[in-house]
């Protein structure tokens, strides 16, 4: 099994500035992957970012970034130039590679400040 | 349009009435699975099927019951739901299982089932 920790249960930015929002991960698992989700309050799961254990560069989708750092099993994502419409809640998960079965942090509510 | 299906969207019901909350996908995935969330805890999984007539028991099973007779459809069913069963429920597909790429999961929109 994995354990996904996300420290941070709120987090405020203005609006335009970059914000990152903490992940860490605990796997014995050799090849796995990380991803983020955002769940606007209308309830959907949106899928953002995926970043593989063996990728050697950070995933980038857009304003999104995935800041992985292996030796400290963390997987920030980072969202720069943050809009209102990226008010949400945001969960980061992983998978064993070949399997599945997602496991989920506790997720971060994100609040854009105009 | 390519899209995973949950009914009902909202469900109010008493406990011990057996109710069954449908999902179908129509992207012929071979992996489907069902999720709860609640506040506090994320999203974990309750239970999962990697073909037609596979099924298998996720983190949180207890309670529930799914079946796989046809490829597109995944139901979950509550035999005799009780309050602690209160919450959002999501199912998700994905393709099948490779050892060389991700599986990036495509969510319902969630059923929001209230246990009194």
């Amino acid at each position: 099994a994995q354990k996904i920790t996300q420290t941070q249960p709120g987090m405020f930015v203005q609006e335009k500035e970059a914000v990152t929002l903490d992940c860490t991960y605990d796997t014995s698992d050799q090849s796995y992957g990380l991803f983020w989700y955002k769940q606007p309050s209308s309830g959907e799961m949106i899928f953002l970012i995926y970043q593989g254990s063996y990728d050697e560069q950070n995933a980038t989708e857009g304003r999104y970034s995935l800041n992985f750092q292996k030796a400290r099993k963390s997987a920030n994502l980072v969202i720069s130039a943050s809009q209102l419409g990226d008010s949400a809640m945001y969960f980061c998960a992983s998978d064993q590679t070949g399997a599945n079965n997602l496991f989920f942090g506790t997720g971060t509510r994100l609040t854009v400040i105009p | 349009e390519a899209q995973v299906t949950q009914n009902p969207r909202y469900l109010i019901t008493v406990t011990g009435k057996k109710l069954t909350v449908t999902c179908s996908q129509n992207m012929n995935h071979e992996y489907m699975s069902w999720y709860r969330q609640d506040p506090g805890l994320g999203l974990r999984q309750i239970y999962y099927s990697m073909n037609v007539e596979v099924t298998d028991k996720g983190d949180v099973p207890e309670g529930y019951k799914v079946s796989r007779k046809e490829k597109r459809n995944f139901p979950l069913i509550l035999e005799s739901p009780s309050p602690n069963q209160t919450s959002l429920y999501f199912c998700a597909s994905s393709p099948h299982v490779s050892e060389s790429s991700y599986n990036e999961q495509f969510f319902g929109p969630g059923t929001r089932l209230t246990v009194l």
